[in-house]
């Protein structure tokens, strides 16, 4: 079974900084997906940036970029720039790419809570 | 903004009841997904659909049931609510394909007295 392990449950940033959020994660697969998926306080839970594991570019959505270290099973995010509207739970998650059966399923990490310093 | 919706948002009941939450989305997904999460916690996936009639339980044992009568329709029961259901439970949907993402309604924080 996969597993997903995310080791700060805290951390803060000022904002207009950059702050990185570590995600690592243990498979025997060599295809998959990873999210990251952002929950602000009582405000519903939207995807932040996805990453194929065949592809060996890093994604990247404006501010947002990741740092996939496949052998290293590493999946960081990357915020630049921060806003007070960055704070929010953000979850790591991991997904199979073997098609068929139970493999549409995401596998999360327990979160990482970020504050943004005015 | 993904089209997903829950209802209730919020729902304090007593011991006993029998309690359906509701989810429904727009966007014509034939995944759908329920997560049960405990405050600062991360989700965990209690059952999941890939189509109509298609119902499997997820990696955490509920006591919920739960049924996909209409592709856009996936409620979630608990015939004899506990104190130890309290908790969010959210729901979500994806299309077919490798890549798609998720797509998370606002959920049910669910409090039983």
């Amino acid at each position: 079974a996969q597993t997903v392990t995310q080791s700060q449950p805290e951390m803060s940033v000022q904002e207009a900084e950059t702050v990185t959020l570590s995600c690592t994660y243990d498979t025997s697969e060599s295809d998959y997906y990873l999210f990251w998926y952002k929950q602000p306080p009582s405000r519903q839970m939207i995807l932040v940036i996805r990453q194929e594991a065949y592809k060996q570019q890093n994604a990247t959505e404006n501010r947002f970029s990741v740092n996939f270290q496949k052998a290293a099973k590493s999946f960081s995010l990357k915020i630049s720039d921060s806003q007070l509207g960055d704070a929010a739970m953000y979850f790591c998650a991991y997904r199979s790419a073997i098609g068929g059966g139970s493999n549409y399923k995401l596998t999360f990490g327990k979160g990482t809570l970020l504050t943004v310093n005015p | 903004e993904a089209d997903i919706y829950q209802t209730p948002r919020y729902l304090v009941i007593g011991t006993g009841k029998k309690i359906t939450l509701e989810c429904s989305q727009t966007m014509g997904h034939d995944k759908m997904y329920w997560y049960q999460q405990d405050p600062g916690m991360e989700l965990h996936l209690i059952h999941y659909s890939y189509g109509v009639n298609s119902t499997e339980k997820g990696d955490l044992s509920s006591e919920s049931t739960v049924s996909r009568i209409r592709t856009e329709h996936f409620p979630l029961t608990l015939e004899s609510a506990r104190p130890s259901h309290t908790s969010q439970y959210l729901c979500a949907s994806s299309s077919t394909g490798d890549n798609q993402p998720q797509h998370f309604g606002d959920g049910t924080r669910l409090s039983i007295l």
